[in-house]
């Protein structure tokens, strides 16, 4: 059973316009979240992370949100630029001996048209 | 030169064969981990290293074995490939203080014919 799931596969947005990108979680010990971003033959990479005892964490245009108690976060990228086009993975961490052990999701394909 | 190194980025093999994945870094971090993915679905961990003497199984690591040869090195093998390995394999590292925070190769492209 997917403990971290992304339902949407893809997502396509205008240049400039908002993008909003989710993720469920069902284990409630998970306690740090993250998302990375990923080229084509390329290698994921780190894009923005926040703890569970957050609900925001800004990072100039990216911004991740945590609700705790519908165990939902969200990725907002405002302004999108086409640059932005990737796919996005959610991932989330158990704490303790099991950090750095990440749980992904399926990840969601972002398409920002110019 | 690449942060985190994997070689070879594409291999093609047969049922059965032996094959080794390689992955050499420059961060200076002490963990290590492989990951598969496959078409539709997410970064599965195969297997993890917190430094050199410490290995660890993964969400699925049947089929698989691991060596960490030194800090920097770590390398991943198929005693005898199947098709179901088919996959993009991973290489990542992460240091103690920000153990989340993972650096990814460019990934090994592997297809078992």
């Amino acid at each position: 059973d997917q403990q971290v799931k992304q339902n949407s596969p893809s997502l396509s947005v205008q240049e400039g316009r908002i993008s909003i990108l989710n993720c469920d979680y069902t284990n409630s010990m998970f306690d740090y979240f993250l998302w990375y971003k990923k080229y084509p033959a390329e290698g994921p990479t780190f894009l923005i992370s926040i703890s569970s005892i957050k609900d925001k964490n800004e990072d100039g245009r990216f911004t991740v949100f945590l609700n705790k108690s519908a165990k939902h976060l969200s990725l907002h990228i405002v302004p999108s630029q086409p640059g932005d086009s990737a796919v996005y993975f959610c991932a989330a961490s158990g704490g303790g001996g099991s950090q750095g052990n990440l749980i992904f999701g399926k990840g969601t394909k972002l398409s920002v048209k110019p | 030169d690449a942060d985190v190194t994997q070689t070879p980025r594409n291999r093609i093999t047969k049922t059965g064969k032996r094959i080794m994945l390689e992955c050499s870094q420059t961060k200076g971090h002490d963990r290590m981990y492989w990951y598969r993915q496959d078409p539709g679905l997410g970064l599965r961990l195969i297997y993890y290293s917190f430094d050199v003497k410490d290995i660890n199984k993964g969400e699925i690591s049947d089929g698989y074995s691991v060596s960490r040869q030194a800090q920097a090195k770590f390398s991943l093998s198929l005693e005898s490939a199947i098709p179901n390995q088919t996959a993009l394999y991973f290489c990542a590292t992460s240091r103690r203080g920000s153990p989340n925070v993972l650096t990814f190769g460019a990934g090994s492209r592997l297809t078992v014919l």
